[in-house]
C-alpha cells in the first residue's frame, strides 16, 4: 500500500507558539492531500483539504488563520497551528490518496500536539 | 445527525469468537464506504473499499460486506493481534472528504 510520513510524530510546545508539522507522501505523488484532528475517544474530523499550488479548503468551523496549510510540491504538505492554545492539544492526521483526489486515502502515524 | 453509525461501540470477544461489526450510512450518493483499523496513538491502516450494493471484500480473518444502508465487518476466529478500533468512513459522490464514523473498539482476549 501506499506509504505517507508525517514530522514530528509528537511535539509539546508552550502556549503562544506555533507549531510546524509536515506530512509527505513516499511512494507516490499527491496533488491533494487532507488533514484531521482527532481528540481522545473520538473519531477522525476533517480539518481542511490541502491542494497543490492552489489555496487549502477548510471545513466550517476551522479557522484558516490559525491552521496554515501549505501545498508546496506533489509530495510536501504542511499544517502551522500559529498561536497554540491547550485547546489545539489534540492528535493530527495526514491522510493523501494514491489515485486522484477521490481515490483510497493513505493516513499518515499521526502527530500528539500537547500545548502547556 | 449523524450520517455514519458504527455499532457496538465496543465489543470483546474470546479468541476465535467470530463476530460482526455493523456500519450504517445515510448519504445521497456513495462513491465508496472504507474500513480502517487503528491502533492507540497511531494513524488509521487501510483495509477495504466498497463501492455498490452486494460487493464484497476479503483479507485474512476480515470480510467486508455492502448493502445500500450498510456495511459489515466480519472476523472469523478472531486472534488478541485483532484487537484494535475499527473505523468506518463514507465518501459521497459530491467530494473527496471522508466522513468517519465513531469506530468500534474491539478487544480479543486470549
Amino acid at each position: 500500500g501506499a506509504v505517507v510520513s508525517q514530522h514530528p510524530s509528537w511535539v509539546i510546545c508552550k502556549s503562544g507558539t506555533s507549531v510546524k508539522i509536515e506530512c509527505r507522501s513516499l511512494d507516490f505523488q499527491a496533488t491533494t492531500m487532507f488533514w484531521y484532528r482527532q481528540f481522545p475517544k473520538q473519531s477522525l474530523m476533517l480539518m481542511a483539504t490541502s491542494n497543490e499550488g492552489s489555496k487549502a479548503t477548510y471545513e466550517q468551523g476551522v479557522e484558516k488563520d490559525k491552521f496554515l496549510i501549505n501545498h508546496a510540491s506533489l509530495t510536501l504538505s504542511t499544517l502551522t497551528v500559529t498561536s497554540a492554545h491547550p485547546e489545539d492539544s489534540s492528535f493530527y492526521i495526514c491522510s493523501a490518496p494514491s489515485s486522484g483526489a477521490t481515490g483510497t486515502q493513505y493516513f499518515g502515524p499521526g502527530t500528539r500536539l500537547t500545548v502547556l | 445527525e449523524d450520517q455514519v453509525t458504527q455499532s457496538p461501540e465496543a465489543l470483546r470477544l474470546q479468541e476465535g469468537e467470530s463476530s460482526s461489526l455493523n456500519c450504517s450510512y445515510t448519504v445521497s450518493g456513495l462513491r465508496g464506504l472504507f474500513w480502517y483499523r487503528q491502533d492507540p496513538g497511531k494513524g488509521p491502516e487501510f483495509l477495504f473499499t466498497l463501492y455498490s450494493a452486494g460487493e464484497e471484500k476479503e483479507k485474512e480473518r476480515l470480510k467486508a460486506t455492502l448493502t445500500k444502508k450498510e456495511s459489515f465487518l466480519h472476523i472469523t476466529a478472531p486472534k488478541p493481534e485483532d484487537s484494535a478500533t475499527y473505523l468506518c468512513a463514507v465518501q459521497e459522490n459530491s467530494g473527496y472528504a471522508l466522513n468517519f464514523g465513531k469506530g468500534t473498539s474491539l478487544l480479543v482476549t486470549p
